[in-house]
């Protein structure tokens, strides 16, 4: 168990619809990463938040935008779904910045979209 | 920009084989290096780490060294188990402030070993 919680583990829904993905980082743990598995992209960066600000952006649409609350907690949000969103979404939480910094991942929210 | 390229699988093993996946970066500055491990049904998990040119990360029999002057992050393991099977994921962090430390991730090898 990484300490990191995604909720929810799966989700089906329908094209142009709009979904939440929520992510508890580990105690302590002030970074927050999104990143999307598919078969053809692989892995990809999101974004990245740290203590509530915004701290990176990789390949991430304009139809999805993240946030980090004050608890750290962070919510990944996707709209106008297309059947190309479908992916296994993961969070990942560190303690700090640097780029030797240990990243935990979380077990992912797989999302279908039909 | 940043990129890793590894090897792609699947690789297929017998229990006790010598195991290596290649590992080639690009990257501006000096990077961090990095091999997880995704199990079925699982997230990723941190198998090992290297910082600095020449150190050598391990953990469960893996090893890697970072080679600056080839760039290179090469996973080995002496004697596979079956519950090695997975996916292994090559990865770097530039040390680089204007682009937090996100990881930028190869495409992954599947390593199936039989018994």
């Amino acid at each position: 168990d990484s300490g990191v919680t995604q909720t929810p583990k799966h989700l089906i829904t329908a094209t142009g619809q709009r979904v939440t993905l929520r992510c508890s980082p580990r105690s302590g743990d002030l970074s927050v990463y999104w990143y999307q598995q598919s078969l053809d992209q692989g892995l990809q960066f999101l974004i990245q938040y740290y203590n509530g600000e915004e701290r990176a952006k990789g390949n991430i649409l304009e139809r999805f935008s993240a946030q980090q609350f004050p608890d750290l907690h962070s919510e990944l949000n996707l709209s106008s779904l297309e059947l190309g969103d479908s992916a296994l979404y993961f969070c990942a939480s560190s303690v700090e910045q640097g780029s030797n910094t240990e990243a935990f991942f979380g077990q992912g929210t797989r999302l279908t979209v039909v | 920009g940043n990129s890793v390229t590894q090897m792609e699988g699947p690789v297929t093993l017998s229990e006790e084989a010598f195991l290596t996946i290649n590992c080639t970066y690009t990257a501006t500055g000096y990077p961090s290096l990095f091999w997880y491990v995704q199990y079925p049904g699982e997230g990723l998990q941190l198998l090992l780490k290297a910082t600095k040119a020449d150190d050598k990360g391990s953990n469960k029999g893996f090893e890697a060294t970072y080679r600056k002057e080839t760039t290179s992050f090469h996973l080995e393991k002496g004697s596979v188990q079956v519950s090695d099977s997975a996916v292994y994921f090559c990865a770097l962090s530039a040390n680089l402030k204007a682009a937090g430390n996100k990881l930028t991730f190869g495409g992954g090898t599947r390593v199936l070993v039989k018994p």
